[in-house]
């Protein structure tokens, strides 16, 4: 079946660094692409997604590629700051549309 | 806009003992999804309704757990009887167009 699979954390660093969390998918067919994200004591929301290959989806600074040769999505930021310090969701929709499913979650450090 | 409404936020019970949960979807939102969320781990999908019809409930271990989706609007899911490994956090969530996900703040149950 379709699966997700994030870098596991905790990923500690310092502020203005770059970052990248790692995602690869398994899927069958033409998935959409997500990353959300979940900030302390909050829901999880949509951070960015990209719904074909080669598609680059961003927003706050952050970026992802759609790579289906690799089948990847990894999530970039130039600079981190403190305020980036969360929990960040890999998800796809299956090209069925039926279901979404979450990889498990990588939480960054950013210290000032 | 008003996002999704969850209640209660907290909830503390012994195992054996029943739960419910209530979501409130945003307006016009046809999709409404259960997930659990269990400490480290990403959200696994325990059923999905398509207006008042079930779409997936594949995962949902249905010798304990029930959910219903009256009028295709608010949801109830209820647990009887609980068990130690259903401490988690209960997500609601909604799209429009089984696309981006809107998410709920969650209840967190804690079974003692």
């Amino acid at each position: 079946g379709d699966s997700v699979t994030q870098m596991e954390g905790p990923v500690t660093l310092s502020e203005e660094a770059f970052l990248t969390i790692n995602c690869t998918y398994t899927a069958t067919g033409y998935p959409s692409l997500f990353w959300y994200v979940q900030y302390p004591g909050e829901g999880l929301q949509l951070l960015l997604k990209a719904t074909k290959a080669d598609d680059k989806g961003s927003n706050k600074g952050f970026e992802a590629t759609y790579r289906k040769e690799t089948t990847s999505f990894h999530l970039e930021k130039g600079s981190v700051q403190v305020s980036d310090s969360a929990v960040y969701f890999c998800a796809l929709r299956s090209s069925g549309g039926f279901k979404t499913i979450f990889g498990a979650g990588t939480r960054p450090f950013v210290k000032a | 806009e008003a996002g999704v409404a969850q209640s209660p936020r907290y909830k503390i019970i012994e195992k054996r003992q029943s739960v419910a949960f209530w979501c409130n979807p945003i307006s016009g939102h046809a999709t409404l999804y259960w997930y659990q969320q269990i400490l480290g781990q990403g959200p696994k999908l325990l059923i999905q309704f398509q207006n008042n019809g079930v779409v997936d409930d594949s995962q949902l271990p249905k010798d304990r757990f029930s959910a219903e989706r009256l009028k295709g609007v608010d949801s109830t899911l209820k647990i009887q009887p609980a068990k130690l490994e259903d401490s988690a956090v209960y997500l609601c969530a909604s799209s429009q167009d089984r696309g981006e996900l809107f998410f709920g703040s969650g209840t967190q149950l804690s079974v003692l």
